[in-house]
Protein backbone atom coordinates (compact mmCIF):
# COMPACT_ATOMS: atom_id res chain seq x y z
CA UNK A 1 0.00 0.00 0.00
CA UNK A 2 1.56 3.22 -1.07
CA UNK A 3 2.22 5.80 1.66
CA UNK A 4 0.55 8.50 -0.15
CA UNK A 5 -3.29 7.75 -1.56
CA UNK A 6 -4.81 10.45 -3.91
CA UNK A 7 -8.19 10.37 -5.35
CA UNK A 8 -9.44 10.60 -7.99
CA UNK A 9 -6.64 9.77 -10.33
CA UNK A 10 -8.71 11.65 -12.95
CA UNK A 11 -11.30 14.28 -12.97
CA UNK A 12 -12.82 15.96 -15.32
CA UNK A 13 -14.87 18.91 -14.97
CA UNK A 14 -17.08 22.08 -16.28
CA UNK A 15 -15.75 25.50 -15.67
CA UNK A 16 -17.63 26.87 -12.63
CA UNK A 17 -17.87 23.55 -10.90
CA UNK A 18 -16.61 22.89 -7.70
CA UNK A 19 -13.84 20.87 -7.53
CA UNK A 20 -12.62 18.30 -4.54
CA UNK A 21 -9.18 16.77 -5.04
CA UNK A 22 -8.72 14.22 -1.65
CA UNK A 23 -5.10 12.85 -0.54
CA UNK A 24 -5.21 10.37 2.63
CA UNK A 25 -1.84 8.99 3.91
CA UNK A 26 -0.64 6.16 6.32
CA UNK A 27 2.35 7.75 7.98
CA UNK A 28 3.12 10.71 10.52
CA UNK A 29 4.00 13.28 9.20
CA UNK A 30 5.46 17.02 9.85
CA UNK A 31 3.23 18.81 7.07
CA UNK A 32 1.50 17.79 4.08
CA UNK A 33 2.20 19.64 0.87
CA UNK A 34 0.23 20.77 -2.27
CA UNK A 35 1.54 20.65 -5.58
CA UNK A 36 0.56 21.57 -9.18
CA UNK A 37 1.77 20.65 -12.29
CA UNK A 38 1.55 21.80 -15.55
CA UNK A 39 1.21 20.62 -18.99
CA UNK A 40 4.99 21.39 -19.65
CA UNK A 41 6.10 19.86 -16.22
CA UNK A 42 7.14 22.36 -13.99
CA UNK A 43 5.85 21.98 -10.31
CA UNK A 44 5.20 24.91 -7.90
CA UNK A 45 3.89 24.45 -4.45
CA UNK A 46 0.48 25.59 -3.70
CA UNK A 47 -0.15 25.10 -0.27
CA UNK A 48 2.27 23.50 2.69
CA UNK A 49 0.10 22.94 5.82
CA UNK A 50 0.22 20.75 9.19
CA UNK A 51 -3.22 21.59 10.74
CA UNK A 52 -6.34 23.29 10.00
CA UNK A 53 -7.09 25.03 6.93
CA UNK A 54 -5.36 27.60 4.34
CA UNK A 55 -7.18 29.55 1.25
CA UNK A 56 -5.29 31.29 -1.90
CA UNK A 57 -7.84 33.13 -4.11
CA UNK A 58 -10.17 30.22 -5.40
CA UNK A 59 -8.12 27.38 -3.78
CA UNK A 60 -8.85 25.93 -0.03
CA UNK A 61 -6.94 23.54 1.50
CA UNK A 62 -7.68 21.39 4.48
CA UNK A 63 -6.40 18.71 6.81
CA UNK A 64 -7.69 16.30 9.67
CA UNK A 65 -4.61 15.14 11.40
CA UNK A 66 -6.63 12.52 13.05
CA UNK A 67 -7.91 10.84 10.19
CA UNK A 68 -4.76 11.66 7.46
CA UNK A 69 -6.59 13.07 5.47
CA UNK A 70 -6.61 16.47 3.23
CA UNK A 71 -8.75 17.80 0.94
CA UNK A 72 -7.40 20.35 -2.09
CA UNK A 73 -10.62 22.47 -3.02
CA UNK A 74 -11.30 24.57 -5.84
CA UNK A 75 -13.64 27.12 -6.27
CA UNK A 76 -15.01 27.94 -9.78
CA UNK A 77 -12.68 26.44 -11.89
CA UNK A 78 -11.63 27.84 -14.52
CA UNK A 79 -9.65 26.01 -17.63
CA UNK A 80 -6.33 27.26 -16.85
CA UNK A 81 -6.91 25.34 -13.47
CA UNK A 82 -6.01 22.26 -15.83
CA UNK A 83 -2.94 20.28 -14.17
CA UNK A 84 -1.85 17.65 -12.26
CA UNK A 85 -2.53 18.42 -8.66
CA UNK A 86 -0.08 15.86 -6.26
CA UNK A 87 -0.72 15.60 -2.47
CA UNK A 88 2.67 14.95 -1.30
CA UNK A 89 3.56 14.46 2.86
CA UNK A 90 7.12 15.10 4.80
CA UNK A 91 7.92 13.65 7.64
CA UNK A 92 10.48 14.02 10.89
CA UNK A 93 13.30 13.96 8.03
CA UNK A 94 11.97 16.74 5.96
CA UNK A 95 12.00 14.52 3.02
CA UNK A 96 8.74 14.02 0.49
CA UNK A 97 6.90 11.34 -0.21
CA UNK A 98 4.28 12.10 -3.26
CA UNK A 99 1.17 10.80 -4.58
CA UNK A 100 0.70 9.74 -7.86
CA UNK A 101 -1.31 12.73 -8.75
CA UNK A 102 -4.88 13.99 -9.96
CA UNK A 103 -5.35 15.14 -13.56
CA UNK A 104 -7.52 18.01 -13.34
CA UNK A 105 -8.97 18.75 -17.00
CA UNK A 106 -11.55 21.71 -16.97
CA UNK A 107 -13.70 22.36 -19.93
CA UNK A 108 -14.69 25.64 -21.37
CA UNK B 1 14.42 35.79 -8.68
CA UNK B 2 16.01 33.25 -7.13
CA UNK B 3 15.59 29.97 -9.15
CA UNK B 4 15.95 26.57 -10.06
CA UNK B 5 17.63 25.78 -13.18
CA UNK B 6 18.34 22.71 -14.77
CA UNK B 7 20.30 21.55 -18.16
CA UNK B 8 19.43 20.37 -20.45
CA UNK B 9 15.70 20.31 -20.82
CA UNK B 10 15.92 17.32 -23.23
CA UNK B 11 18.03 14.71 -24.57
CA UNK B 12 18.24 11.85 -26.28
CA UNK B 13 20.73 9.42 -25.93
CA UNK B 14 21.55 5.86 -26.41
CA UNK B 15 21.80 2.77 -24.07
CA UNK B 16 25.32 2.30 -22.63
CA UNK B 17 25.94 6.49 -22.57
CA UNK B 18 26.67 8.32 -20.16
CA UNK B 19 24.90 10.90 -19.03
CA UNK B 20 24.63 14.04 -16.65
CA UNK B 21 21.97 16.54 -15.52
CA UNK B 22 22.82 19.80 -13.92
CA UNK B 23 21.38 21.64 -12.03
CA UNK B 24 21.78 25.03 -10.16
CA UNK B 25 19.94 27.53 -7.67
CA UNK B 26 20.56 30.81 -6.90
CA UNK B 27 18.25 30.56 -3.72
CA UNK B 28 20.68 30.40 -1.05
CA UNK B 29 19.71 26.66 -0.79
CA UNK B 30 21.91 23.75 1.61
CA UNK B 31 19.57 20.90 1.00
CA UNK B 32 19.16 20.05 -3.02
CA UNK B 33 17.29 16.89 -4.02
CA UNK B 34 16.95 14.56 -7.43
CA UNK B 35 13.98 12.83 -7.97
CA UNK B 36 12.29 11.08 -11.63
CA UNK B 37 9.27 11.21 -12.63
CA UNK B 38 7.36 8.09 -14.63
CA UNK B 39 3.76 8.33 -15.90
CA UNK B 40 1.32 7.39 -13.55
CA UNK B 41 3.61 7.33 -11.01
CA UNK B 42 4.18 9.78 -7.96
CA UNK B 43 8.10 11.31 -7.58
CA UNK B 44 10.81 9.11 -6.38
CA UNK B 45 13.93 10.14 -4.83
CA UNK B 46 17.04 9.73 -6.42
CA UNK B 47 19.57 11.19 -4.01
CA UNK B 48 19.85 13.93 -1.76
CA UNK B 49 21.96 16.18 -0.45
CA UNK B 50 21.96 18.44 3.12
CA UNK B 51 25.35 19.81 2.54
CA UNK B 52 28.28 19.99 0.28
CA UNK B 53 29.94 17.32 2.13
CA UNK B 54 26.49 15.18 2.91
CA UNK B 55 25.04 13.18 0.20
CA UNK B 56 22.47 10.44 0.35
CA UNK B 57 21.33 7.70 -1.39
CA UNK B 58 17.15 8.29 -1.84
CA UNK B 59 14.95 5.44 -2.87
CA UNK B 60 16.22 4.62 -6.36
CA UNK B 61 19.59 5.47 -6.35
CA UNK B 62 20.82 2.15 -8.29
CA UNK B 63 22.33 3.47 -11.68
CA UNK B 64 22.67 6.81 -11.10
CA UNK B 65 25.47 9.20 -9.28
CA UNK B 66 25.43 12.62 -7.93
CA UNK B 67 28.06 14.99 -6.88
CA UNK B 68 27.52 17.86 -5.25
CA UNK B 69 30.14 20.41 -6.59
CA UNK B 70 28.81 23.62 -4.39
CA UNK B 71 26.24 24.96 -2.19
CA UNK B 72 24.44 26.03 -5.71
CA UNK B 73 25.15 23.00 -8.10
CA UNK B 74 24.07 19.04 -7.68
CA UNK B 75 24.72 17.09 -10.58
CA UNK B 76 23.20 13.52 -11.59
CA UNK B 77 25.06 11.35 -13.33
CA UNK B 78 23.62 7.78 -15.08
CA UNK B 79 26.98 6.05 -15.85
CA UNK B 80 25.22 3.82 -18.40
CA UNK B 81 22.09 4.60 -19.40
CA UNK B 82 19.16 2.04 -20.00
CA UNK B 83 16.17 2.41 -21.34
CA UNK B 84 13.56 2.52 -18.26
CA UNK B 85 15.88 5.51 -17.16
CA UNK B 86 13.69 7.11 -19.85
CA UNK B 87 11.58 9.76 -17.28
CA UNK B 88 11.44 13.26 -16.38
CA UNK B 89 14.13 14.23 -13.63
CA UNK B 90 13.67 17.33 -11.49
CA UNK B 91 15.94 18.94 -9.25
CA UNK B 92 14.64 20.42 -5.95
CA UNK B 93 15.94 22.80 -2.99
CA UNK B 94 14.82 23.51 0.16
CA UNK B 95 15.90 25.45 3.26
CA UNK B 96 17.63 23.62 6.45
CA UNK B 97 15.28 24.82 8.54
CA UNK B 98 12.00 24.11 6.27
CA UNK B 99 9.64 21.49 4.87
CA UNK B 100 9.31 23.13 1.12
CA UNK B 101 10.88 22.19 -1.78
CA UNK B 102 11.32 24.74 -4.85
CA UNK B 103 11.45 22.66 -7.99
CA UNK B 104 13.48 23.37 -11.24
CA UNK B 105 11.45 22.75 -14.62
CA UNK B 106 12.64 19.30 -14.93
CA UNK B 107 14.59 17.21 -17.54
CA UNK B 108 13.28 14.87 -19.68
CA UNK B 109 15.44 12.25 -20.77
CA UNK B 110 14.89 9.75 -23.29
CA UNK B 111 17.14 6.49 -23.48
CA UNK B 112 16.98 4.43 -27.15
Amino acid sequence: KNEVEQSPQNLTAQEGEFITINCSYSVGISALHWLQQHPGGGIVSLFMLSSGKKKHGRLIATINIQEKHSSLHITASHPRDSAVYICAVSGSARQLTFGSGTQLTVLP
Amino acid sequence: DADVTQTPRNRITKTGKRIMLECSQTKGHDRMYWYRQDPGLGLQLIYYSFDVKDINKGEISDGYSVSRQAQAKFSLSLESAIPNQTALYFCATSRTSGNEQFFGPGTRLTVL
